[in-house]
């Protein structure tokens, strides 16, 4: 089945800092999803964005389909937006088409 | 306000016993889904449900039972069955199958 690997793992970063975090995966797919997991658990959706370039706020997102990579950008990081971030990809044919396949996560710590 | 709801919040049970998570979605959405989170991990897909009356098996099905008799609702049951009950359950929802799913806040069962 496909795979989604996200990096890097942990994330350290000073507030007012600025990254980028990467989603790569291993074949085609037509649903693409950044989340942000909360301290609490909750899945809060950031992007849908199967392909091309979306921002919302300080939070942007690249996919680019064909190379098979999606790229999430925080600038002027806050104590806020601490927690996961997770990549979701849903494969465009066989058995799993239309389901939703999760990378491991990015754990963002946000210091003061 | 529009949204997906699950209950309880927390569940405690013993070894040996069956266990149902509510979840309830007001969307009017015709996809749900149920993912089990462990820790430091992504979510997997358990099962989901396409239409009313019709549900399949995800990667991780063993142990776990569903119904779907209301679009509302798709309750999931936590057999005795299963070997490693402990976990974060999330439900989610979305248009169709395929489409941005939206989840709901989670149930943490502890089975002692």
């Amino acid at each position: 089945g496909i795979q989604v690997e996200q990096s890097p793992p942990d994330l350290i970063l000073q507030e007012g800092a600025n990254s980028t975090l990467r989603c790569n995966f291993s074949d085609s797919v037509n649903n693409l999803q950044w989340f942000h997991q909360n301290p609490w658990g909750q899945l809060i959706n950031l992007f849908y964005i199967p392909s091309g370039t979306k921002q919302n706020g300080r939070l942007s997102a690249t996919t680019v389909a064909t190379e098979r990579y999606s790229l999430l950008y925080i600038s002027s990081s806050q104590t806020t937006d601490s927690g996961v971030y997770f990549c979701a990809v849903g494969p465009n044919y066989g058995g799993s088409q239309g389901n939703l396949i999760f990378g491991k996560g990015t754990k963002l710590s946000v210091k003061p | 306000d529009g949204g997906i709801t699950q209950s309880p919040k927390y569940l405690f049970r013993k070894e040996g016993q069956n266990v149902t998570l509510s979840c309830e979605q007001n969307l009017n959405h015709d996809a749900m889904y149920w993912y089990r989170q462990d820790p430091g991990q992504g979510l997997r897909l358990i099962y989901y449900s396409q239409i009313v009356n019709d549900f399949q098996k995800g990667d991780i099905a063993e142990g776990y039972s569903v119904s779907r008799e209301k679009k509302e609702s798709f309750p999931l049951t936590v057999t005795s069955a299963q070997k490693n009950p402990t976990a974060f359950y999330l439900c989610a929802s979305s248009m169709d199958r395929g489409l941005e799913q939206y989840f709901g806040p989670g149930t943490r069962l502890t089975v002692t």
